[in-house]
């Protein structure tokens, strides 16, 4: 159990496009769920928190017009790069708590397998 | 604040030896600690989680984790490493409160020597 996707796993884009990103819980509710992003050889930077039904929490420093994040059902949130520039090029993880579990396992969360964007 | 350091950048062992990645928190409240492990180009896996209780936690393929809270540490053990473990090793903390995100050390870099 606990498993999320991510989708897609690779994309290339052109410079000036925009590409969503989707993270699915595949067989838990997620309230909450998270997107971070994450460089070559380094750690993995919260970029923001995603509520299902409301705005999401962005961090500071992350572009909420350029990085815009739905989370629009239980089990989907998307991401989507609007306006993608080489600088945008990374590796994109999700990850998403577990809603129905009460208590400190529900604090757990399941990582996807994440998204290699690179803008050309 | 509230950090986590991983001292160890890149570790590299010898098959079949023991293995201890070293963690270490700053955390204002009580701290929910977890081990990841992510193979290249992958997302991240548990690996074991401590949130109360008996501190020495057992995770999936035979690791386990000590909880000290007077040394504010979580260092992940492995008795005997397979190839298979090179891998980045990820210690995070996150709190209690419901929606909390995780705050993530650097990572350590493990390499299996033959």
């Amino acid at each position: 159990g606990a498993v999320v996707s991510q989708h897609p796993s690779w994309v290339i884009c052109k410079s000036g496009t925009s590409v969503k990103i989707e993270c699915r819980s595949l067989d838990f509710q997620a309230t909450t769920m998270f997107w971070y992003r994450q460089f070559p050889k380094q750690s993995l930077m919260l970029m923001a928190t995603s509520n299902e039904g409301s705005k999401a929490t962005y961090e500071q420093g992350v572009e909420k017009d350029k990085f815009l994040i739905n989370h629009a059902s239980l089990t989907l949130s998307t991401l989507t790069v609007t306006s993608a520039h080489p600088e945008d090029s990374s590796f994109y993880i999700c990850s998403a708590r577990d809603w129905g579990l009460a208590g400190p396992g529900g604090e757990t969360q399941y990582f996807g397998p994440g998204t290699r964007l690179l803008v050309l | 604040a509230q950090s986590v350091t991983q001292p160890d950048i890149h570790i590299t062992v010898s098959e079949g030896a023991s293995l201890e990645l070293r963690c270490n928190y700053s955390y204002g409240a009580t701290p929910y600690l977890f081990w990841y492990v992510q193979s290249p180009g992958q997302g991240l896996q548990l690996l074991l989680k401590y949130f109360s209780g008996d501190t020495l936690v057992q995770g999936i393929k035979g690791f386990e984790a000590e909880f000290k809270r007077s040394q504010s540490s979580f260092n992940l053990r492995k008795p005997s490493v397979h190839w298979s473990d090179a891998a980045e090793y990820f210690c995070a903390v996150g709190a209690s409160q419901a929606g909390t995100a995780l705050i993530f050390g650097k990572g350590t870099t493990l390499s299996v020597s033959s």
